[in-house]
């Protein structure tokens, strides 16, 4: 069985702080992929990253960053110096390698107050 | 710009009618997915195609949901004698990969909101 939580529902920071999105998730497969996508107020889902089960070298992308820990089976995401525009709604997910469909967690959402 | 496109944007709906939902993907979009996304949840699998053949629709929560895709390009989500507990946001999304283990991730649409009254 697959499953994603983010036990975080609300977050609220103040602009410029670092802001860490939690996601831990259960699977029995040996091989899938994890994802995080945002979905601003306007509805649509953004990728932001996939990863493969395979390689759980961090990654950085301008101020955000990302910590694959399989001991631990958290995939957290951690935005630096927090902009108003960051303000959404942030999803992990999670698929088996050959699936055909995505288990979303119940998403994050981040409010930046300026 | 050429993204994922769904029609209408919010519909409402009096229980016990059909609906029909409406996503174009991206042109050249072999995968279409559609997801259901309830208040305040995260979205859940619903179907899948691959061009116009319907490979996966194990999603789907009742026989009164119906999708297809005749040419393999626009799909329609069909909810017949709609129900309260249908009321949710309706996202299509596409991509270039055969399956979610491909290099193309998945393309989101902005969704249909349905309100059953």
């Amino acid at each position: 069985a697959q499953k994603v939580t983010q036990a975080q529902t609300e977050i609220s920071v103040v602009e410029k702080e670092d802001v860490t999105l939690d996601c831990v998730y259960e699977t029995r497969d040996t091989t899938y992929y994890l994802f995080w996508y945002k979905q601003p107020p306007s509805g649509e889902l953004v990728f932001l990253i996939r990863r493969n089960s395979f390689d759980e070298q961090n990654e950085i992308s301008g101020r955000y960053s990302w910590n694959f820990q399989k001991s631990t089976s958290s995939f957290n995401f951690t935005i630096t110096a927090s902009q108003v525009v960051d303000s959404a709604v942030y999803f992990c997910a999670l698929s088996q390698t050959g699936a055909n469909n995505l288990f979303f967690g119940t998403g994050t959402r981040l409010t930046v107050i300026p | 710009g050429a993204g994922v496109s769904q029609s209408p944007r919010y519909k409402v709906a009096k229980r016990g009618q059909d609906v029909a939902l409406r996503c174009d993907p991206i042109s050249g979009h072999v995968s279409l997915f559609w997801y259901q996304q309830a208040l305040g949840q995260g979205p859940e699998f619903l179907t899948y195609f691959q061009n116009e053949a319907q490979l996966d629709k194990s999603g789907l929560p009742s026989d009164r949901f119906f999708a297809e895709r005749p040419e393999g390009s626009v799909s329609t989500l069909k909810i017949q004698r709609t129900q309260q507990e249908d009321s949710a946001v309706y996202l299509c999304a596409s991509s270039l990969a055969y399956q979610q283990g491909g290099n193309s991730p998945l393309h989101f649409g902005n969704g249909t909101r349905l309100t059953v009254t």
